[in-house]
């Protein structure tokens, strides 16, 4: 079963951007769909977009859409979001996590990695 | 946009059977998934495609789906069962949608 490993915390000012990585291993990297779910305090989960690394065209929620960029590079195995424009409420854990086939559920998650946006 | 609704809270006491509940417009038409999560911790899969287990979780857990309604359920619930769980389907119009999860409380 494919492994994700994040990269670490950051602390972010307002108007800033963001950028979290995702490493793979033991798996299929190219051939699976990742996926960024973002999670803020005491609040449920969030889906952000994916990306099929084999693939490499991104989709991202309505939400999302003008502030996110989801990017892979095969040669690392590693996945990676960036969210700009950033305001306290980004502040949150995120999450990467493969999805499987058609179905789209997720069998393997990250770690989580916490963004904190303050002045 | 399609939108999941699970009941906040649910409590149960040990050895009992937990249901969580996952309603949306005509969910027995998708496919529903479930995670677990506990605190400070990633989300795990329990119950993938309505009632299909991944291999490392217990028999206790099983799924059902029909109608406007989806259920996890829980048996012999145990202490270490206490998380958050939520519901999650695809959909269409608004790709990969979570239910708003639901405490569950031994």
């Amino acid at each position: 079963q494919v492994q994700l490993v994040q990269s670490g915390a950051e602390v972010k000012k307002p108007g800033s951007s963001v950028k979290v990585s995702c490493k793979a291993s033991g798996g299929t990297f190219s051939s699976s769909a990742i996926s960024w779910v973002r999670q803020a305090p005491g609040q449920g989960l969030e889906w952000m977009g994916r990306i099929i690394p084999s693939i490499g065209i991104p989709n991202y929620a309505q939400k999302f859409q003008d502030r996110v960029t989801i990017t892979a590079d095969k040669s690392t195995s590693t996945a990676s979001m960036e969210l700009s424009s950033l305001t306290s409420e980004d502040t949150a854990v995120y999450f990467c996590a493969r999805g499987v086939g058609s179905l789209y559920y997720f069998d393997s998650w990250g770690q989580g990695t916490l963004v904190s946006v303050s002045s | 946009s399609y939108i999941l609704t699970q009941p906040p809270a649910v409590s149960v006491a040990p050895g009992q059977t937990a249901r969580i509940t996952c309603g949306g417009n005509n969910i027995g038409s998708k496919s529903v998934h479930w995670y677990q999560q506990k605190p400070g911790q990633a989300p795990v899969l329990v119950v993938y495609d309505d009632n299909d287990r991944p291999s490392e979780i217990p028999e206790r857990f099983s799924g059902s789906n029909s109608g406007n309604t989806a259920t996890l359920t829980i048996n012999r619930v145990e202490a270490g069962d206490e998380a958050d769980y939520y519901c999650q389907v695809w959909d269409g119009s608004s790709d990969v949608v979570f239910g708003g999860g639901t405490k569950v409380t031994v």
